[in-house]
């Protein structure tokens, strides 16, 4: 089993919808994570950091975290066609472990 | 704010040739990683160096090898390159913290042939 798992997609949400990502991971120990974007032929860029159980929000992105279940969530709020993209979930320690990505696309 | 510098940006090589890839930060940042990205694997630790004076191997170290030369660079080479090793290489640095993400150079496009 792979550490940490991503539905690859593409996911396709309407534009103005929200739009929600998933991540699973096998290390009960795991204490934070990361969600990184990647627009096509770009590096990753940075949108969120969590490691308390519940939720926390950014602007129009909410990250979901829940320990017990071993997953982290991310939700987009109001989905705009700039949000298409490929979406990393990274699970943190000394070093990022990466999912695959899904990739996003918001359909206007 | 120059960031993370890769270079170079694309390079085409034959098989069996050599090359390094090149990647300074200017963030003063402890820790510094490379990755290569390949369609449907996600992106995978080749090596890392989590302070000067230290690397490790990461998930796929076979046919690479590193260079930490001071805080700032931290440089990959390809011995004998090989067609497996088409891919994007991204160099990533980060303050050191877990709570501190990576930031990003803008990627390397290397094609073996």
């Amino acid at each position: 089993q792979k550490e940490v798992e991503q539905n690859s997609g593409p996911l396709s949400v309407p534009e103005g919808a929200i739009a929600s990502l998933n991540c699973t991971y096998s290390d009960r120990g795991s204490q934070s994570f990361f969600w990184y974007r990647q627009y096509s032929g770009k590096s990753p860029e940075l949108i969120m950091f969590i490691y308390s159980n519940g939720d926390k929000e950014d602007g129009r992105f909410t990250a979901q975290l829940n320990k017990a279940s071993q997953y982290v969530s991310l939700l987009i709020r109001d989905s705009q066609p700039s949000d298409s993209a490929t979406y990393l979930c990274a699970l943190s320690n000394e070093k990022l472990t990466f999912g695959t990505g899904t990739r996003l696309t918001i359909i206007p | 704010n120059a960031g993370v510098t890769q270079t170079p940006k694309f390079q085409v090589l034959k098989t069996g040739q050599s090359m390094t890839l090149q990647c300074a930060q200017d963030m003063n940042h402890n820790s510094m990683y490379w990755y290569r990205q390949d369609p449907g694997m996600g992106l995978r630790l080749i090596y890392y160096s989590a302070s000067e004076g230290t690397t490790d191997k990461g998930e796929v170290p076979n046919g690479y090898n590193v260079s930490r030369l001071n805080k700032r660079e931290f440089s990959l080479r390809l011995e004998s390159a090989a067609p497996s090793q088409t891919s994007v290489y991204f160099c990533a640095s980060r303050r050191g913290y877990s709570e501190s993400g990576y930031t990003f150079g803008s990627g390397t496009r290397l094609t073996v042939v």
